[in-house]
Order: C-alpha cells, then sequence, then structure tokens
C-alpha cells in the first residue's frame, strides 16, 4: 500500500517570503502522479500543482514549484513571494497507475503580515 | 459545466437516524472517494469506488454503506451505527493517472 507523509503539521511564513512544505512517500510503483492540494477556510479543495514520475522536470506554476526527487521519494512544494491568501492547509496526494489517491495528514501554513 | 456536486451543503441529523449524501459528477471519471474531515485535521478514507458496481472500504468505513449503480453518482450513507458522525464530508472523483476533482463538501451536525 502506498503512504504519504507530510511531517510538518504547522508552518508559518513572512508574508513576501519563501517556504517549503515537505512530502515524502512510499510505492513500489515506477508510474504515479503527485499533487499539492491548497484548502482555505472555505474548505475548498484546490489543486496548486502536479507532477508526473515519469518527468525529471520540475513542475511550476507561477509562485508555486515542486522540488521531485524520485530516488528519495521526496516532493517539497515552495511557495515564493508569499501572500495572505496562501493561507491555507496544504495536502500532498499521491495516485498510482491503479488509480488509488492516497493524501498526507496536511500541513497547516500561516502567511503573517 | 464539468463537474462534481455535493449535496446538501449542510445536514442535520437526528440521533439514531440514518442520512444519505449526495455525489454527481460528469466528468465521466471512473473513481470516486468519500473523505471525512474533522476540524483542524486531515483527510480520511471512508470509502472509494474505482469502477461502477463495485466499491471498497478506506480507512474509517465503519457506520458508512456507499453504492455505485451508475459511473455519475456515488451517496454515502451514514447510518445509526456511526457513533460521532458530526464532520465535514468531502467527495472527489479522478480519471486515470490523473487529479482529483472535489466537490464543495457537505457538513453533517448531529443534533
Amino acid at each position: 500500500a502506498q503512504t504519504v507523509t507530510q511531517s510538518q503539521p504547522e508552518m508559518s511564513v513572512q508574508e513576501a517570503e519563501t517556504v517549503t512544505l515537505s512530502c515524502t512517500y512510499d510505492t513500489s510503483e515506477n508510474n504515479y502522479y503527485l499533487f499539492w492540494y491548497k484548502q482555505p477556510p472555505s474548505r475548498q479543495m484546490i489543486l496548486v500543482i502536479r507532477q508526473e514520475a515519469y518527468k525529471q522536470q520540475n513542475a511550476t506554476e507561477n509562485r508555486f514549484s515542486v522540488n521531485f526527487q524520485k530516488a528519495a521519494k521526496s516532493f517539497s512544494l515552495k511557495i515564493s513571494d508569499s501572500q495572505l491568501g496562501d493561507t491555507a492547509m496544504y495536502f500532498c496526494a499521491f495516485n498510482n497507475a491503479g488509480n488509488m489517491l492516497t493524501f498526507g495528514g496536511g500541513t497547516r501554513l500561516m502567511v503573517k503580515p | 459545466d464539468g463537474g462534481i456536486t455535493q449535496s446538501p451543503k449542510y445536514l442535520f441529523r437526528k440521533e439514531g437516524q440514518n442520512v444519505t449524501l449526495s455525489c454527481e459528477q460528469n466528468l465521466n471519471h471512473d473513481a470516486m472517494y468519500w473523505y471525512r474531515q474533522d476540524p483542524g485535521q486531515g483527510l480520511r478514507l471512508i470509502y472509494y469506488s474505482q469502477i461502477v458496481n463495485d466499491f471498497q472500504k478506506g480507512d474509517i468505513a465503519e457506520g458508512y454503506s456507499v453504492s455505485r449503480e451508475k459511473k455519475e453518482s456515488f451517496p454515502l450513507t451514514v447510518t445509526s451505527a456511526q457513533k460521532n458522525p458530526t464532520a465535514f464530508y468531502l467527495c472527489a472523483s479522478s480519471g486515470y493517472w490523473a487529479e482529483a476533482f472535489f466537490g464543495q463538501g457537505t457538513r453533517l451536525t448531529v443534533v
């Protein structure tokens, strides 16, 4: 079975600074997808970024980028120029070839003015 | 527009009563999921279905039941056997090797 671990239950960052959220996973699969989701106080789940395991290039979406280390089974999320609207819960997720979605426990991020 | 719809947004249940949460998607996704989220916590998987007429228990299936008679629909019933059902419930669907799309959630409260 796949597992996803987010070791930082809570983090904080000053507005305009950069923060990195950690995620590790365990799988025996070679092909899979990884995702970061944001859940603001409204509780709507929003996809932030996705990474295909077969791609070596790290995914980037505006201020959000990932550091994907396949051998280490690590998938961290970097948020640059943090904004107050980035305050949310962030979930790392894994989808394997069997189409089974697995989530980490989440990291609560607080952006301070 | 394609998407996933949960209803109702708020639901109140009396002690000993069964209630059903609706989840419908028009994204043609094979997989659908139900998650429970308690305040300040992560997502816990209740049930998932990867194909019509088949579903699997997740980590916290006790006190819940589901059906998957149609590809578009995956209703969740919270039975009287679930002793602490007050929570936020999220439904999701996903395509093969793809990201999940989520509904807006249902907040269930026992009164």
